[in-house]
């Protein structure tokens, strides 16, 4: 059965605490693993899109990197406006469908 | 660019009447459109797959008589909640495939669902 299981499910951060998210899958024709970023009350936001075990993609403190099991999204110096849940989805051949994970929230404090 | 939008963002309703949700794909067309719900603290729930001039298919467990969807553009779908309830509280939450083959989402802002 396919699944996505994110940790830890919440983190608490101090600012300009460096950490990283995890992502674990397991999927069969996996077709993408997606990061979204979700503030309370408000719809995901698109993050990054990996294809390939070993790819990495970097937007301002964030980076994400892809291996065959699991996913890290690793946040660099973050500051306080990084505080969201960060939501993983694997996108699957079998169904078509996006799998989502249950979340991470992060909150990072000043 | 990707751009979705929902409405309204939020809507208050009487317990039996219907409410219809509106999401538009502003710069771009979206042959398929994917509708969620989301109760607190929990991740989404996909409901439905939404295709241009097709039928939905709804997940196992919807009711597709409570829960209309049509999709009659490129750029516009619709939920319907018909003979609403308490129970359909919650937030919905509309996407759309960015581009043919991709799995990639764009998601709306969300519609908030009070049923009184």
């Amino acid at each position: 059965e396919d699944q996505v299981t994110q940790s830890p499910e919440a983190l608490r951060l101090q600012e300009g605490e460096s950490s990283s998210l995890n992502c674990s899958y397991t999927v069969s024709g996996l077709r993408g693993l997606f990061w979204y970023r979700q503030d309370p009350g408000k719809g995901p936001e698109f993050l990054f899109t990996l294809y390939s075990a070993g790819e990495e993609k970097e937007k301002e403190r964030l980076k994400a990197t892809l291996t065959k099991k699991e996913s890290f999204l690793h946040i660099t110096a973050p500051k306080p406006e990084d505080s969201a849940t960060y939501l993983c989805a694997c996108g699957s051949s079998n169904t078509g469908k996006l799998i989502f994970g249950q979340g991470t929230t992060l909150q990072v404090k000043p | 660019g990707a751009v979705v939008s929902q409405h309204p963002s939020w809507v208050i309703c009487k317990s039996g009447t219907s409410v219809k949700i509106e999401c538009r794909s502003l710069d771009f067309q979206a042959t398929t459109m994917f509708w969620y719900r989301q109760f607190p603290k929990q991740s989404l729930m996909l409901m439905a797959t939404s295709n241009e001039g097709s039928k939905a298919t709804y997940e196992q467990g919807v009711e597709k008589d409570k829960f209309l969807i049509n999709h009659a553009s490129l750029t516009l779908s619709t939920l319907t909640v018909t003979s609403a309830h308490p129970e359909d509280s919650s937030f919905y939450i509309c996407s759309a495939l960015g581009t043919s083959g991709s799995y990639e989402q764009y998601f709306g802002p969300g519609t908030r669902l009070t049923v009184t």
